[in-house]
């Protein structure tokens, strides 16, 4: 049973680059979650995908992030001209529409760091 | 404006004696709650869960008590192990949604040996 993978674990980057962190969920699940979590602070919602769709983004995901999920199976997330600001945990989660049990399976999450 | 508020940042208790997180919100909407557990560089896990239905839901050593009237909930660890020592989340969502959640800060729990 292999759970969600998220590549890679550590990100350093210079204020400026572009940075492009994947996801790939548990298998059989449909839904696909992103989330930011900062020092202090529990996860933040950023986007999410039904399939292939991307059905909600929250405000928090500026013009300079985008997500993917091509196929339906993996997903990236790309942020354009890091800012300091950008330096979080990325944390990608993914569940079922046929689980109603509400509960999201994380990865362990792609530290970044921007300097 | 936070929804979801977990008031406490930390907490510390002996090992063998109980553990009482607290999780306070304020979106009426909410009616599945849950609890996850984080060790340091490492993602979530679930723990536990509540439907608004339920006032109280039990899994060996973990209970989660909801009070819907006050819009609170707590997690009770007894007896606490100092393996449990780590960053717990309480979250919410609005069910049959798209099981988006919604965290609190989370509280430190340390368990003394």
């Amino acid at each position: 049973d292999t759970g969600v993978s998220q590549d890679p674990r550590h990100k350093i980057t210079k204020r400026g680059q572009n940075v492009t962190f994947r996801c790939d969920p548990i298998s059989e699940h449909n839904r696909l979650y992103w989330y930011r979590q900062t020092l202090g602070q529990g996860p933040e919602f950023l986007t999410y995908f039904q399939n292939e769709a991307q059905l909600e983004k929250s405000r928090l995901l500026s013009d300079r992030f985008s997500a993917e999920r091509p196929k339906g199976s993996f997903s990236t997330l790309e942020i354009q001209r890091t800012e300091q600001g950008d330096s979080a945990m990325y944390l990608c989660a993914s569940s079922s529409t046929t689980d109603r049990s509400e509960k999201l399976f994380f990865g362990s999450g792609t530290q970044l760091s921007v300097l | 404006d936070q929804q979801v508020k977990q008031n406490s940042p930390s907490l510390s208790v002996q090992e063998g004696r109980i553990s009482i997180l607290n999780c306070d919100y304020t979106n009426s909407m909410f009616d599945y709650f849950l609890w996850y557990k984080k060790y340091p560089a490492e993602g979530p896990t679930f723990l536990i869960s509540i439907s608004s239905i339920k006032d109280k839901n039990e899994d060996g050593r973990f209970t989660v008590f909801l009070n819907k009237s006050a819009k609170h909930l707590s997690l009770h660890i007894v007896p606490s192990q100092p393996g449990d020592s780590a960053v717990y989340f309480c979250a919410a969502s609005v069910s049959g949604a798209n099981s988006k959640l919604t965290f609190g800060k989370g509280i430190t729990l340390s368990v003394r040996p």
